[in-house]
């Protein structure tokens, strides 16, 4: 069975680093891509950025380009996503999900992980 | 550019069907679009890719109750015989050169 699970919900300040993790399981880590979700409170989804763990070929949305960094660890079958310094206006909901090609969509979604930033 | 245009609400009695719509930008109208299903306090599930013939392929799982279809440039998901756990959020996604992806706005759809 294909999982893709997150980790757990965090609580913030302004200015302080954050790194989320999304594993994966049932399947070939480092043949298909992972892709990370922005979710803010009350609102749609948003395309972040993906990555290839075969390879660690990385692409980002211009919205979100220097503002996260993406990467994975293929011997434990991991995703991450961090921040180096976290905003207010980080706090929102964040899933990562697997897709076979950049071509594709994600066919199988994390439980999200809740980032909540505040003074 | 290339935008998705969904409405922001629909309703449907429970045991209806109900078509759900999702427009592509001027220019778009050939492109591929994924739906997915988020129902409330959960994480989105993956229900189909829509191809711009209406030909679909499901994600595992989802019952035939989904379907797909397309007409010129919209795409349209329709669920049959409604349930009460159909009441959920629905996106579609669609993408250009494998990093330009973009969501359309969702649709809220309540089952009365």
């Amino acid at each position: 069975e294909v999982q893709l699970v997150q980790s757990g919900a965090e609580v913030k300040k302004p200015g302080e680093s954050l790194k989320i993790s999304c594993k994966g399981s049932g399947y070939s880590f480092t043949n298909y891509w992972i892709v990370w979700v922005r979710q803010m409170p009350g609102k749609g989804l948003e395309w972040m950025g993906i990555i290839y763990p075969g390879d660690s070929d990385i692409r980002y949305s211009p919205s979100f380009q220097g503002q996260v960094t993406i990467s994975a660890d293929k011997s434990i079958s991991t995703a991450y996503l961090q921040w180096s310094s976290l905003k207010a206006s980080d706090t929102a909901r964040f899933y990562c999900a697997r897709q076979d090609s950049l071509n594709t969509p994600p066919d199988y979604w994390g439980q999200g992980t809740l980032v909540t930033v505040s003074s | 550019q290339l935008v998705l245009t969904q409405s922001p609400s629909a309703s449907a009695s429970l045991g209806a069907s109900v078509k759900l719509t999702c427009t592509l930008s001027s220019g778009h109208s050939n492109y591929a679009i994924a739906w997915h299903q988020q129902q409330p306090e959960k994480g989105p599930r993956y229900l189909m890719k829509l191809n711009s013939d209406g030909s679909h392929s499901k994600g595992d799982g989802i019952p035939d109750r989904f379907s797909g279809s397309s007409s010129g440039a919209e795409r349209y998901l329709t669920i049959s015989s409604l349930q009460s756990e159909d009441e959920a959020d629905y996106y579609c996604q669609t993408w250009d050169t494998g990093i330009h992806v973009v969501f359309g706005g969702g649709t809220k759809l309540t089952v009365l």
